[in-house]
């Protein structure tokens, strides 16, 4: 069940680079979406989230894009830090889980920004 | 900052034991969910409750899951018979709201070690 992919398992940036993680989804019925920051030993935190309505929300360093016809999301992180090196979470919510939260989620980049 | 707190850390037990993994959601959330990560892969739901009641389970929360929250301030996975493919990192999340609609904030987490 691969509904929501994170196709690149890891990425190295340089510190005040642009880091990009990508996210794509399958499931048609998703309609709200959401990232993820995970230290070891932590759980996951919550960076930003996206509405389908919307195509790009912003918050500080942290922009989400929603390409809801290629059923594809980014999260841009300008400019990296290197506290910023994590596994970040791509998550999704389907409509029909609307009173439930339920939410899927994607495997998983890990980033690595360099000093 | 108020923070959703799980305990114990670590567990471990025998095949075929009963566990249960306490979790605290913070005060005034109404929603809680179950995610575990088994080792190398994604995260995955179990399990939403909301008012003293589980909303959505997934296909993995068969008979020998169950969660209560006996009091107003804890919340509680049971896993009657461990089996060895139960030896995950265990999350306890709650939200305001439904997650999916706004975020849903993660325990540190438990590991569970089935032997």
């Amino acid at each position: 069940d691969q509904q929501v992919k994170q196709n690149s398992p890891s990425l190295s940036v340089q510190e005040g680079r642009i880091s990009i993680l990508n996210c794509d989804y399958t499931n048609s019925m998703f309609d709200y979406f959401l990232w993820y920051k995970k230290y070891p030993a932590e759980g996951p935190t919550f960076l930003i989230s996206i509405s389908s309505i919307k195509d790009k929300n912003e918050d500080g360093r942290f922009t989400v894009f929603l390409n809801k016809s290629a059923k594809h999301l980014s999260l841009h992180i300008v400019p990296s830090q290197p506290g910023d090196s994590a596994v970040y979470f791509c998550a999704a919510s389907s409509i029909r889980s609307s009173n439930t939260g339920k939410l899927i989620f994607g495997q998983g980049t890990t980033l690595q920004v360099k000093p | 900052e108020p923070e959703v707190t799980q305990t114990p850390s670590h567990q471990v037990t025998q095949m075929g034991q009963e566990v249960i993994l306490r979790c605290v959601p913070i005060s005034n959330h109404l929603y809680f969910y179950w995610y575990r990560q088994i080792l190398g892969q994604k995260v995955e739901f179990l399990v939403s409750f909301y008012n003293n009641e589980i909303s959505e389970k997934s296909e993995i929360f068969d008979d020998q899951f169950s969660v209560e929250r006996p009091d107003g301030s804890n919340f509680t996975l049971k896993i009657r018979s461990t089996k060895l493919e139960d030896s995950a990192m265990y999350f306890c999340a709650s939200s305001e709201k439904v997650a999916g609609r706004t975020e849903a904030f993660f325990g540190q987490g438990t590991r569970l070690t089935v032997v």
